[in-house]
């Protein structure tokens, strides 16, 4: 089983500041790291795929980067929407599909 | 218009039952797969459970294995079985589309709580 470790555990920012957030994986998963956003009472939403690529509706101010076991997420100007849970995905090495245990992203 | 729409959960004590449904709609179970995956209160996002119906595959999480049970049916409907429940089985429930990449969780259903306790 891939086990993902997610920095920080909480991140408190403001809007307008660049937020970076990690998650690193116990071994190599290429390039199949997944993002996604939760808000509270909400569904997640998958953001980002295989590393760099933004889902339909993901605003282009979210961005990724990394390969094998060190993952970015980097959201470069924080919007009072985007203050929310954030969790990596791997899809590499199944069964199980594994998450991170999330940063939470606040004000 | 892709949607998954959840049905089902609710309290049940620990040893007992529930069962969940999964209704899909804008796309077929032959052509994509269902997971399960849950969120304990006040914690992270834990994978379940898995199901392909032209693959015949089946996966579970350890957590679940031996205890929960996964099928579909024509109607284009999945359901997650879940049986000696325990009260660390308490979470939301959600029901998500595979993307066509694998492993991916693409159209997530709007989730139902699930509360084990006595």
């Amino acid at each position: 089983e891939v086990l993902l470790t997610q920095s920080p555990d909480t991140l408190s920012l403001s809007p307008g500041q660049r937020a970076t957030l990690s998650c690193r994986a116990s071994q190599g998963v290429g390039k199949y790291l997944a993002w996604y956003q939760v808000k509270p009472g909400q569904a997640p939403r998958l953001l980002i795929y295989d590393v760099s690529n933004r889902a339909t509706g993901t605003p282009a101010r979210f961005s990724g980067s990394g390969f094998g076991t060190d993952f970015t997420l980097t959201i470069s100007s924080l919007e009072p929407e985007d203050f929310a849970v954030y969790y990596c995905q791997q899809r590499d090495v199944w069964p199980p599909w594994t998450f991170g245990q999330g940063t939470r992203v606040e004000i | 218009q892709v949607k998954v729409v959840q049905s089902g959960g609710g309290v049940v004590r620990p040893g007992g039952s529930l069962r969940l449904s999964c209704a899909a709609s804008g796309f077929s179970l032959n052509d994509f797969g269902i997971h399960w995956v849950r969120q304990a209160p006040g914690k992270g996002l834990e994978w379940v459970a898995f199901i392909r119906y032209n693959k015949d595959f089946k996966f579970f999480g350890d957590s679940v294995k031996g205890r929960f049970t996964i099928s579909g049916d024509n109607s284009n409907t999945v359901y997650l079985q879940m049986d000696r429940l325990r009260p660390e089985d308490t979470a939301v429930y959600y029901c998500v589309k595979d993307n066509e990449l694998g492993g991916l969780f693409d159209f997530w259903g709007q989730g139902t709580p699930v509360t084990v306790s006595s």
